[in-house]
Parts: C-alpha cells; sequence; structure tokens
C-alpha cells in the first residue's frame, strides 16, 4: 500500500524556516517524481515544487522560487522541502504528492495527510 | 501563466447527474485529471487523462474533455460524493513546467 507521511509542520514567525519531510512507503520511491502542493485555510490547490526521478529536473512555483528547496534522501525513502524567509501568506498544509510510472506516468496519483504550517508573529 | 477555471459550486439532489466544468485556453490539447477532496481529508484521484478511470474509483465517475472546457460527470449522484473537485493539468506552455489546478467547485448534495 503506497503511504505518503508529511512532518515537520508548525508554528514559525515571518522570516523564519522550516523543513518539512515525507516519509514514503508501499512503493519503489526512487523511480517516482514527486511533488510538494500546499492549501491555503479555506482554499483551493497550489502547486509547490517538483522533482524528477532521477533529481535532475526541479522546477519551483514563481511564489516560492529562491526561497524553498526540494530534495530527497533515497537512502531514507524520504523527500524533503527546506522553506527559508517564511513568509504569512506560506500558511498552508502541505501535501506530498507522487507522480505515477506507466499508466499514471505524469499523473498525480497519491497524496499524503498533509503537515500544517502557520506563519505568524 | 495558464489558467483553469471552475465554477465555485455546484448542487444536485440525490440520484441525479452532477457536470462540474474546467474551462482553459485550448484545454482539449491537454491532459486533464481530477481530484476528489472530501473536508478535512487528502485529495483523491478520481479521473485522469481526460476520462481513466483508478482502480477502486465507481463507474459512476466519468470525464471527457474538448476544446476550451473539460468536464467531469457524476451519475447517480450520493450522499458521499459531497466534497470539493479539482480539475488539473501539467503546463508546459510558460517559461517551464508547471501543475496548474482549477479553484476548486464545491458539490453540494441536497
Amino acid at each position: 500500500e503506497v503511504q505518503l507521511v508529511e512532518s515537520g509542520g508548525g508554528l514559525v514567525q515571518p522570516g523564519g524556516s522550516l523543513r518539512l519531510s515525507c516519509a514514503a512507503s508501499g512503493f519503489i520511491f526512487n523511480t517516482q517524481s514527486m511533488n510538494w502542493v500546499r492549501q491555503a485555510p479555506g482554499k483551493g490547490l497550489e502547486w509547490v515544487s517538483f522533482i524528477s526521478s532521477t533529481d535532475s529536473v526541479i522546477y519551483y512555483a514563481n511564489s516560492v522560487k529562491g526561497r524553498f528547496t526540494i530534495s530527497r534522501d533515497r537512502a531514507k525513502n524520504s523527500l524533503y522541502l527546506q522553506m527559508n524567509s517564511l513568509r504569512v501568506d506560506d500558511t498552508a498544509i502541505y501535501y506530498c504528492a507522487r507522480e505515477g510510472s506507466g499508466t499514471y506516468y505524469n499523473v498525480i496519483d497519491y497524496w499524503g495527510q498533509g503537515t500544517l504550517v502557520t506563519v505568524s508573529s | 501563466s495558464y489558467v483553469l477555471t471552475q465554477p465555485p459550486s455546484v448542487s444536485v439532489a440525490p440520484g441525479q447527474t452532477a457536470k462540474i466544468t474546467c474551462g482553459g485556453n485550448n484545454i482539449g490539447s491537454k491532459s486533464v485529471h481530477w481530484c476528489q477532496q472530501r473536508p478535512g481529508q487528502a485529495p483523491v484521484l478520481v479521473v485522469y487523462d481526460d476520462s481513466d478511470r483508478p482502480s477502486g474509483i465507481p463507474e459512476r465517475f466519468s470525464g471527457s474533455n474538448s476544446g476550451n472546457t473539460a468536464t467531469l460527470t457524476i451519475n447517480r449522484v450520493e450522499a458521499g460524493d459531497e466534497a470539493d473537485y479539482y480539475c488539473h493539468v501539467w503546463d508546459t506552455t510558460s517559461d517551464h513546467p508547471t501543475w496548474v489546478f482549477g479553484g476548486g467547485t464545491k458539490l453540494t448534495v441536497l
């Protein structure tokens, strides 16, 4: 069974930093592209970042470029999002989301339960 | 940047058919995916590549895509279908590829 479990969220002051983690299991993590998607309270889904299966291709939304860094640790089957210079409008639930393979290539087919990041003074 | 437009809300009585639209410039040339998000839960994929259903998703869910509009159709709506629905595409027309989500449609079962 595919499982994605996020952690690392919490309350942080504006200008601060947080590192989110996503522990993956139930599939071959090293062969899948991964994403972070966020959802502000009461709002819709907003894509944040993408990392390819080989880590050779990385993309960011313009709203986080230069402040957030996506990475993965293949030995730990974990995806990360380092968030620096946090702003109040970064407040959201952050979801780890897998892109599938084969029939599900370039399809976000599994989502984690999310971790809440609150940026406030 | 590419924009997807969804109606904020759709209401339907149990047993009836719900249609949720997703508008975008020449969206028919893209692969459109739909996810369902029940209150307080993570999104779940319900339709991918315009009209395919993942395993475990009821046949009542279907999709279509042509021209400037993609549509998610839910037949014989049940109370458990009440949720927010988001269309999304992988857009390669901007300076770099991005996932683009519609604003979401809240489906209310009357």
